[in-house]
């Protein structure tokens, strides 16, 4: 299994630019998150899924749209970048099969002038 | 609202010694306690999951315990090596959720 991928690994973007951070995980995970990580900061949830077509927000959603149409795939959009963006932002999945331990990708690096 | 303190926030040590990793949570109603393991510029790793009904859980040097009534979980790793230099996290889940801690850095030194 190739687990949580993440793509891209790196992204500079202008204010006011869209774009689409891929996650796809190959486990057949029920649950879906994404999470951004800033300097001396704990990780902190943008929004989740518990599975296709069920989506929620975490505690920082605003800027930030999600959809999950299959099971696989959880895309996060930025609609129009800001600078407060500039973040670190992780994509999880988790499965009740496996007692709800989360599985994290490698990341998005993410800064925005 | 889950908050989530870890101390010390650095720790460096020389190889040998044994380590000792606080985390300490505001809610107790929690379902599960994750403790990972995040290197430099790269993702998390998990290295221990305790599930509430659980009190520790060992892998190898790592053991953690947890007493979910005060809100608080330790990780110990025995004999430290200089490749367990790397930032540890404390993630409390409750809700299909975790809340993170800003970490312990620990460094190794050989």
């Amino acid at each position: 299994n190739a687990g949580v991928t993440q793509t891209p690994k790196f992204q500079v973007l202008k204010t006011g630019q869209s774009m689409t951070l891929q996650c796809a995980q190959d486990m057949n995970h029920e649950y879906m998150s994404w999470y951004r990580q800033d300097p001396g900061m704990g990780l902190r949830l943008i929004h989740y899924s518990v599975g296709a077509g069920i989506t929620d927000q975490g505690e920082v959603p605003n800027g930030y749209n999600v959809s999950r149409s299959t099971t696989e795939d959880f895309p996060l959009r930025l609609l129009s970048a800001a600078p407060s963006q500039t973040s670190v932002y992780f994509c999880a999945s988790m499965t009740r099969d496996r007692n709800y331990e989360q599985y994290f990708g490698p990341g998005t690096r993410l800064t925005v002038t | 609202k889950q908050e989530v303190t870890q101390i010390p926030a650095a720790l460096s040590v020389p190889e040998g010694e044994n380590l000792v990793l606080n985390c300490s949570f505001t809610d107790s109603a929690i379902y599960n306690l994750q403790w990972f393991r995040q290197d430099p510029g790269k993702g998390l790793t998990s290295l221990l999951l305790i599930q509430s009904s659980q009190r520790e859980q060992t892998s190898g040097r790592l053991n953690a315990s947890l007493d979910k009534s005060s809100g608080r979980s330790t990780l110990y790793i025995a004999a430290s090596q200089p490749g367990d230099s790397a930032t540890y996290l404390c993630a409390p889940q409750d809700d299909y959720k975790l809340s993170f801690g800003a970490g312990t850095t620990v460094t190794v030194r050989a």
